[in-house]
């Protein structure tokens, strides 16, 4: 089955700094990518997706490029703010079905 | 709000206590999902339904756990003989399934508690 690796947390940005949170998974096929993200006491949100290799999905000023060739869906953005503090979650979906999600990755961004 | 919903937000019950949480998706979405996520993790798959049918049930969901979306539009998740190790957040999701996958919408959760 599928299976996704993230960076382990927490991530400490500095207000205006540049952020990469790696994402690899494996997968039969080619597997719609997604990013979610949790805010404090909030559900999950869908912060962007991508569905074929090569595509780029954004949001928000966030960015993931989906590669097949290397198997990742990092997530980029240029200046992060305080309020992008939260949890990320990359998840390939499995089988169009079921999405499988990594344990996330905690950003911290302080003024 | 046209979201997902989720009631109760949150639930604590005894342990051997039964619980039922109701999740009601976006109106024209099809597929219907259950997660659950425990503290410091992502969330796990637990169950779906496309219309009123249950495709799909993971190991997680023992013979205690029982889903149901009897009309096709909102579903029930039922526990029974609530156990510690049931407490977690679980989480209701909800698709348009068309002629490729679809993002899922997650509703903010049920929050259960077993003392």
């Amino acid at each position: 089955g599928n299976s996704v690796t993230q960076m382990e947390g927490p991530v400490t940005l500095s207000e205006e700094a540049f952020l990469t949170i790696n994402c690899t998974y494996t997968a039969t096929g080619y597997p719609s990518l997604f990013w979610y993200v949790q805010y404090p006491g909030e559900g999950l949100q869908l912060l962007l997706k991508a569905t074929k290799a090569d595509d780029k999905g954004s949001n928000k000023g966030f960015e993931a490029t989906y590669r097949k060739e290397t198997t990742s869906f990092h997530l980029e953005k240029g200046s992060v703010q305080v309020s992008d503090s939260a949890v990320y979650f990359c998840a390939p979906l499995s089988g169009f079905q079921k999405l499988v999600f990594g344990t996330g990755t905690r950003l911290l961004v302080s003024p | 709000d046209t979201g997902v919903s989720q009631n109760p937000r949150h639930k604590i019950t005894k342990r051997g206590q039964n619980v039922t949480f109701r999740c009601d998706p976006i109106s024209e979405h099809n597929r219907l999902y259950w997660y659950r996520q425990t503290l410091g993790q992502g969330p796990e798959f637990l169950t779906y339904f496309q219309n009123e049918a249950q495709l799909e049930k993971s190991r997680l969901l023992s013979d205690r756990f029982s889903a149901e979306r009897p009309k096709g539009s909102f579903s029930t998740l039922e526990i029974q003989r609530t156990e510690q190790g049931d407490s977690a957040m679980y989480l209701c999701a909800s698709s348009l399934v068309g002629r490729g996958p679809e993002a899922q919408y997650f509703g903010p959760g049920t929050r259960l508690t077993v003392l």
